[in-house]
């Protein structure tokens, strides 16, 4: 059974830093890893997509990578902005379905 | 080009009575899978639908149940509501193809349900 843990459960740093934010996955049989952002309330908003056969994507001030082998990835954001403040949540798409299975997800606080 | 869309955004019951909760998925795509996310926690995936059937089923009770159109649209069943029910109930779509794995999952804003 495929489990995804984020560590760490909340985070709190001053704006401008550059941050890592972490998640595993137990089972490497997985088609994508993804990473999501979600503001208090609402729904879900696709941040990054990396395919198992890929290392890292890359779009504006975030960076994914992905490590199948340890069972890792993490989820870089620089120069941290408040406007950044979310939950961060990850999601492993495991082989032979199509469902999305989440790690608990990281709640990022970026204080001006 | 509308996205996801889903209704209502927000409802309350009380223990025991049932509910449904509506899903239109993103325009070209197939598939409909709703996930129910706790608070605090992240979202837990309940099942998916594909040409009007059940494809997938997560860890839920014969309560939840499901529906989906010819026009793809689907719907959330729970019978004999639980306080443990409440939660934001999250619908996403996708298009099923080989392609598929690698396009993300477009999900709705949520139903909020409260049962008290």
């Amino acid at each position: 059974k495929q489990e995804v843990t984020q560590i760490p459960a909340a985070l709190s740093v001053p704006e401008g830093e550059n941050l890592v934010l972490n998640c595993s996955f137990t089972d490497s049989a997985i088609y994508n890893l993804q990473w999501f952002r979600q503001d208090p309330g609402k729904g879900l908003t696709s941040l990054l997509l990396i395919q198992s056969s890929q290392r890292e994507q890359t779009s504006g001030r975030l960076n994914a990578s992905l490590d199948k082998s340890s069972g890792r990835s993490t989820l870089y954001i620089a120069a941290s902005q408040p406007g950044d403040s979310a939950t961060y949540l990850c999601a492993a798409l495991i082989q032979g379905a199509q469902k999305l299975v989440f790690g608990q997800g990281t709640r990022l606080t970026i204080n001006p | 080009d509308a996205g996801v869309t889903q209704s209502p955004t927000h409802l309350i019951k009380t223990r025991g009575q049932q509910v449904t909760l509506r899903c239109s998925p993103k325009s070209g795509h197939d598939t409909v899978s709703w996930y129910q996310q706790a608070l605090g926690q992240g979202p837990q995936f309940i099942f998916q639908y594909y040409e009007e059937e059940e494809r997938q089923r997560g860890n839920f009770p014969d309560r939840f149940s499901g529906h989906q159109f010819p026009n793809y649209s689907s719907e959330l069943n729970v019978n004999a509501l639980l306080l443990g029910d409440s939660a934001l109930y999250l619908c996403a779509s996708s298009l099923l193809s080989m392609t598929a794995y690698q396009e993300t999952q477009y999900f709705g804003p949520g139903t909020r349900l409260l049962v008290l």
